[in-house]
């Protein structure tokens, strides 16, 4: 099993309200990403990032930042979030050559 | 066009059946390539890579033909635990290396 880890599993929050999803991995891996999936749809890449300090934005436009101040911690952060923005979040990280890509659990999230 | 398409399915098997998908690439620049298992309402897991000569793992053999650009999965003796979404996975070069899933073609196994 991959050790990534996402929490919240579920979040159920108002309009207007910020928001930190929190996404950490013990694999040491450098290459961390974020995925937005509606149900029943395809992954859409919102984030990723090469290492310490670096993000770039993904193919999918989101209104949510990230950060990267340690190899192991990835957090998405919305600064308010909107009904638009309920889905599921998923995280997840690669090894630099092989890059096989370990997903996280998931968040859940509904944004009322 | 995607970069990367899938018949989205549904199949629909019943238990014991041989199953395949396809999945096509459209940029020759694709190197690596992967099938992804997703089932409902959970995280996508590595199924397995794929190899130019192809390769097998138990009841799935994938393929691989680069001219053709397209790769397959083949489920022999379908089990009822198959059932799932099965996520083709290009990795191309592009200056650095990007990571593109398919939309995934979903797989119902019936007793």
């Amino acid at each position: 099993e991959a050790d990534i880890y996402q929490t919240p599993r579920y979040l159920v929050i108002g309009t207007g309200k910020k928001i930190t999803l929190e996404c950490s991995q013990t694999m040491g891996h450098d290459k961390m990403y974020w995925y937005q999936q509606d149900p029943g749809m395809e992954l859409h890449l919102i984030h990723y990032s090469y290492g310490v300090n670096s993000t770039e934005k993904g193919d999918l436009s989101s209104e949510s930042t990230v950060s990267r101040i340690r190899t192991e911690h990835f957090p998405l952060t919305l600064e308010s979030a909107r009904p638009s923005h309920t889905s599921q979040y998923l995280c997840a990280s690669s090894e630099p050559r092989i890059e096989t890509q370990y997903f996280g659990p998931g968040t859940r999230l509904l944004v009322l | 066009r995607k970069e990367v398409e899938q018949d989205p399915g549904p199949f629909n098997v019943p238990e014991g059946a041989t199953v395949a998908f396809n999945c096509t690439y459209s940029n020759s620049a694709s190197q690596s390539f992967f099938w992804y298992r997703q089932d409902c309402r959970k995280e996508p897991k590595l199924l397995m890579s794929v190899y130019s000569s192809g390769n097998e793992d138990g009841r799935f053999t994938a393929q691989l033909n680069r001219a053709s650009q397209y790769i397959s999965l083949l489920i022999r003796d379908s089990k009822l635990s198959d059932s799932a979404t099965y996520l083709c996975v290009v990795r191309v070069n592009t200056g650095g290396f990007k990571t593109i899933f398919g939309a995934g073609t979903r797989l119902f196994v019936k007793a």
